[in-house]
């Protein structure tokens, strides 16, 4: 299977607790992207990666989280001490190059992350 | 500000009536929209994905249509079948945006035997 993999799939963690999560993108995708998910809700971007260099961060991305793609290849999000309002499934996607404004994202299976 | 809205929330028809699930959004200037297919618990899988440019796109049972000038989509799925159950949400990528995707809250669809 060579789509976009992300580990683990489920996570339970306890309140102020650190968590990281991986994503390996689709091979030679060159963009490679967070969101968050709560339940009922549509995906809501975090951040995203051109190769190594991470572009934009979202206001949803408060100080404990943090994001990084070392040489433009997986990608690790880490949440630091957590809250029960960061209880979502984490969604990491990746494009295949940099005219990103009209390709498909490819997104993986996501991580359910359950603070109590 | 760009909003996506999705109604209904929840939807279930009969197998093999069309399906038709509406998207809209508030403001025109887009690059594209997408439009993603939803297992509980799992990823998201895309269907379809229209230029700003274009009206419409076909893969399979699947057309979606887009009226940019009115902040519309439009996903019909034809013959409907148990297997089509799952959440259907549909994105928007903002001009200026590159590769950020808006989403809508989504329509559960349930197709029943």
């Amino acid at each position: 299977d060579t789509g976009v993999s992300q580990d683990p799939r489920h996570k339970i963690t306890k309140r102020g607790q650190n968590v990281t999560f991986r994503c390996d993108p689709i091979s030679e995708h060159n963009r490679l992207y967070w969101y968050r998910q709560t339940l009922g809700q549509g995906p809501e971007f975090l951040t995203y990666f051109q190769n190594e260099a991470q572009l934009e961060k979202s206001r949803l991305l408060s100080d404990r989280f943090s994001a990084e793609r070392p040489k433009g290849s997986f990608s690790t999000l880490e949440i630091q001490r957590t809250e029960q309002g960061d209880s979502a499934m984490y969604l990491c996607a990746s494009s295949p190059s940099q005219r990103a404004y009209n390709e498909k994202l490819f997104f993986g299976s996501g991580t359910q992350l359950s603070v109590l | 500000k760009q909003e996506v809205t999705q109604i209904p929330a929840a939807l279930s028809v009969p197998e093999g009536e069309n399906l038709v699930l509406n998207c809209s959004f508030t403001d025109s200037a887009i690059y594209n929209l997408q439009w993603f297919r939803q297992d509980p618990g799992k990823g998201l899988t895309s269907l379809l994905l229209i230029q700003s440019s274009q009206r419409e796109q076909t893969s399979g049972r699947l057309n979606a249509s887009l009226d940019k000038s009115s902040g519309r989509s439009t996903l019909y799925i034809a013959a409907s079948q148990p297997g089509d159950s799952a959440t259907y949400l549909c994105a928007v990528m903002n001009r200026g945006s590159w590769g950020k995707l808006q989403f809508g809250a989504g329509t559960q669809v349930v197709v029943t035997p």
